[in-house]
């Protein structure tokens, strides 16, 4: 069956930055894009970003263009999000998401990870 | 990028009611509309997609409809399990996917 297997939870400070990985098992992982969303305590799902697994293209919402940097390792099937300059706005669950499609070509996203909370405090 | 805006924000309903949430996009997506339900603590869960496609394993109770820029997600009866907070997403625009602010289902 399809899992996807997040890191654990981080504590960072101001300015830094984090790397959250996203292992995929179950199925060929460079065959389907993996998706970042984010979700602030008591807030709403905000989608990141995209990846193909297969060439490394990757886009990003406006809002964190130059901030954020998607990669994959494909020998191991572990997509990873990094996210830079972080400020306390940015304290959030993470969660990514592998998207499937049916025969018509619509796109949904049914496979997610667990979540990964990152906190940014001082 | 395509707006979802999902109208209540918030819904208080008995066990039993039929209940309906709504989502409007700023620009005509066709069917490519997708909703989810997320309970606390867990990852958001697929249950409709292309508007109205029932994702396999998911109660027939819940129903979606509308193409264009207007959809709604329908629970027939709710049931305890039901209570959350639901979510639309476009999948029109698969470079920019957007999601609405979501409509929590509360106990009335």
């Amino acid at each position: 069956q399809v899992q996807l297997v997040q890191s654990g939870a981080e504590v960072k400070k101001p300015g830094a930055s984090v790397k959250v990985s996203c292992k995929a098992s179950g199925y060929t992982f460079t065959s389907y894009d993996i998706n970042w969303v984010r979700q602030a305590t008591g807030q709403g799902l905000e989608w990141m970003g995209w990846m193909n697994p297969n060439s490394g293209n990757t886009g990003y919402a406006q809002k964190f263009q130059g901030r954020v940097t998607m990669t994959r390792n494909t020998s191991i099937s572990t997509a990873y999000m990094e996210l830079s300059s972080l400020r306390s706005e940015d304290t959030a669950v993470y969660y990514c998401a592998r998207v499937s499609w049916d025969s018509y070509g619509f796109l949904t996203f049914p496979y997610w990870g667990q979540g990964t909370l990152v906190t940014v405090s001082s | 990028d395509i707006q979802m805006t999902q109208s209540p924000s918030s819904l208080s309903a008995s066990v039993g009611d039929r209940v309906t949430i709504t989502c409007r996009a700023s620009q005509s997506i066709s069917s490519y509309l997708n909703w989810y339900q997320q309970k606390p603590g867990k990852a958001p869960k697929l249950l409709i997609y292309a508007a109205s496609s029932l994702q396999s394993g998911v109660p027939s109770r819940f129903s979606g409809s509308g193409s264009g820029t207007d959809f709604t997600l329908t629970i027939s009866s709710l049931q305890p399990e039901d209570f959350a907070t639901y979510y639309c997403q476009q999948s029109y625009s698969t470079l920019r996917w957007t999601f609405g602010q979501g409509t929590k289902l509360e106990i009335k």
